[in-house]
C-alpha cells in the first residue's frame, strides 16, 4: 500500500534561518506532489506542485521553493525564513483524481 | 477556473441527529468534487469523490454527498451524526478535463454536541 512520510513534524525556527521539509511517497510510481500551507488551521494554500522530477510550478510568489530530486520525492526549502512563513505544511500525492496527504510539518518562526 | 465555497464556518449538531455540511462549486468542465476530514494538528483524510455515475456518493465512516448539477452543490451528510465526527471539513473542486490541481474550500468545524 502507499504512504506518504513528511518530517520533521514539528521545528522552530529563528527568522533569516534556513528550512527544509522533506516529503517521500512510498509505494507508487511517478505521483503529482504537491506543497500546501494551513494558516491558522483553515484554508489551504497551494504553494508547489510537481508531475516529474526536476518540474515544478509555483502558484505563488513568495520566499520558499521545491525541488523534486527523486521520482518520490518532494523539498520544500527557503533560504531565510520570515516570521509570515509560520504555518502547518502539508505534503500530498496523487496518481489519479483525489489527494492523499501527510501528517504535516508545523513551523514557528520567532 | 475552478472555485469552491463552504458557506458555513461552524456547523453544530446534536449527537444522533443528522448532519449537513454544504458545499457548492463552480468549474468551466466537468466537475471533479472531493471531501476531506482533518482532525487537529493531523493532516487531511479523504472521505469520498464523485467523478462520474450515481450522484449519490457513499464514503468512510458513514459519510455520504449528494452530486446536484442544477445547483453546483456537493454537500455532506450522514443521518446519525456521533461526537467523533467533531472536525474541520473541507470541500475540494478541480476540472476533470484540465486542472492538476485541486482547489479547496475555507472549511467548515462540525461539532457534534453530546
Amino acid at each position: 500500500s502507499q504512504t506518504i512520510h513528511q518530517w520533521p513534524a514539528t521545528l522552530v525556527q529563528p527568522v533569516g534561518s534556513p528550512l527544509s521539509l522533506e516529503c517521500t511517497v512510498e509505494g507508487t510510481s511517478n505521483p503529482n506532489l504537491y506543497w500546501y500551507r494551513q494558516a491558522a488551521g483553515r484554508g489551504l494554500q497551494l504553494l508547489f506542485y510537481s508531475v516529474g522530477i526536476g518540474q515544478i510550478s509555483s502558484e505563488v510568489p513568495q520566499n520558499l521553493s521545491a525541488s523534486r530530486p527523486q521520482d518520490r520525492q518532494f523539498i520544500l526549502s527557503s533560504k531565510k525564513l520570515l516570521l509570515s512563513d509560520s504555518g502547518f505544511y502539508l505534503c500530498a500525492w496523487t496518481t489519479g483524481a483525489e489527494l492523499f496527504f501527510g501528517e504535516g510539518s508545523r513551523l514557528t518562526v520567532l | 477556473a475552478q472555485s469552491v465555497a463552504q458557506p458555513e464556518d461552524q456547523v453544530n449538531v446534536a449527537e444522533g441527529n443528522p448532519l449537513t455540511v454544504k458545499c457548492t462549486y463552480s468549474v468551466s468542465g466537468n466537475p471533479y468534487l472531493f471531501w476531506y476530514v482533518q482532525y487537529p494538528n493531523r493532516g487531511l483524510q479523504f472521505l469520498l469523490k464523485y467523478i462520474t455515475g450515481d450522484n449519490l456518493v457513499k464514503g468512510s465512516y458513514g459519510f455520504e454527498a449528494e452530486f446536484n448539477k442544477s445547483q453546483t452543490s456537493f454537500h455532506l451528510k450522514k443521518p446519525s451524526a456521533l461526537v467523533s465526527d467533531s472536525a474541520l471539513y473541507f470541500c475540494a473542486v478541480r476540472d476533470g478535463g484540465s486542472a492538476r490541481q485541486l482547489t479547496f474550500g475555507s472549511g467548515t468545524q462540525l461539532t457534534v454536541l453530546p
